[in-house]
């Protein structure tokens, strides 16, 4: 157990539906990150924050987006869902969010149909 | 843009024999390194990791990986896998302050099965 939680477990929805994702941090963690796994695409970063603010973006979609609470939990937003947005979609923490390790939550896996 | 490349896509042992999966990497920065695995059904773990000093790191499970830096490599090994290492193994790299601000770009992994 890497103590980074994420819910629901599995997520099945239809085309056009928008859900939310949520994740959180090991305790004493301040950044969190996304990452989507596809067979095609394999590990694809997302987007990171830290400590509330947004600090990194990779290859996330218009219809995607994400946020940092207070509280230091996240929350990924995907609307407009498509079926190749059918995924495994991980969040990962980390102390200081600059070059530290990363430690991975059980993922959500999302169905679109 | 920074890449990792894994050469095996799919590995099969059998019991006590040894394993080498290769990882390359392109960036030319200062890099942190790392392995994870994904056990069927789970979520990605930590081998090891690089961040500096000797290059022959030690991880969990047996597992060990060497950092050469004139290669662009840092190669996963272990002397004799068991049944258990049936997973799937992640190469990963952090390009550190010069690159993405800490976010992870992984290869596209290697399967290892090992027969019994």
């Amino acid at each position: 157990d890497s103590g980074v939680t994420q819910t629901p477990k599995h997520l099945i929805t239809a085309t056009g539906q928008r859900v939310t994702l949520r994740c959180s941090p090991r305790s004493g963690d301040l950044s969190v990150y996304w990452y989507q796994q596809s067979l095609d695409q394999g590990l694809q970063f997302l987007i990171q924050y830290y400590n509330g603010e947004e600090r990194a973006k990779g290859n996330i979609l218009e219809r995607f987006s994400a946020q940092q609470f207070p509280d230091l939990h996240s929350e990924l937003n995907l609307s407009s869902l498509e079926l190749g947005d059918s995924a495994l979609y991980f969040c990962a923490s980390s102390p200081q969010g600059l070059a530290d390790t990363q430690y991975f939550g059980p993922g959500t896996r999302l169905t679109v149909l | 843009a920074q890449s990792v490349s894994q050469h095996n896509h799919h590995v099969i042992l059998s019991e006590a024999a040894s394993l080498e999966l290769g990882c390359n990497y392109s960036y030319g920065g200062t890099v942190n390194l790392f392995w994870y695995v994904q056990y069927p059904g789970q979520h990605l773990q930590l081998l090891l990791k690089y961040f500096s000093g000797d290059p022959l790191v030690k991880g969990i499970k047996g597992f060990e990986a060497e950092f050469i830096k004139s290669k662009f490599s840092f190669n996963l090994r272990k002397p004799s896998v068991q049944w258990s290492d049936t997973a799937e193994y992640f190469c990963a790299v952090n390009a550190g302050y010069g690159g993405s601000q800490g976010n992870l770009i992984f290869g596209k992994g290697t399967k290892l099965s090992v027969k019994p």
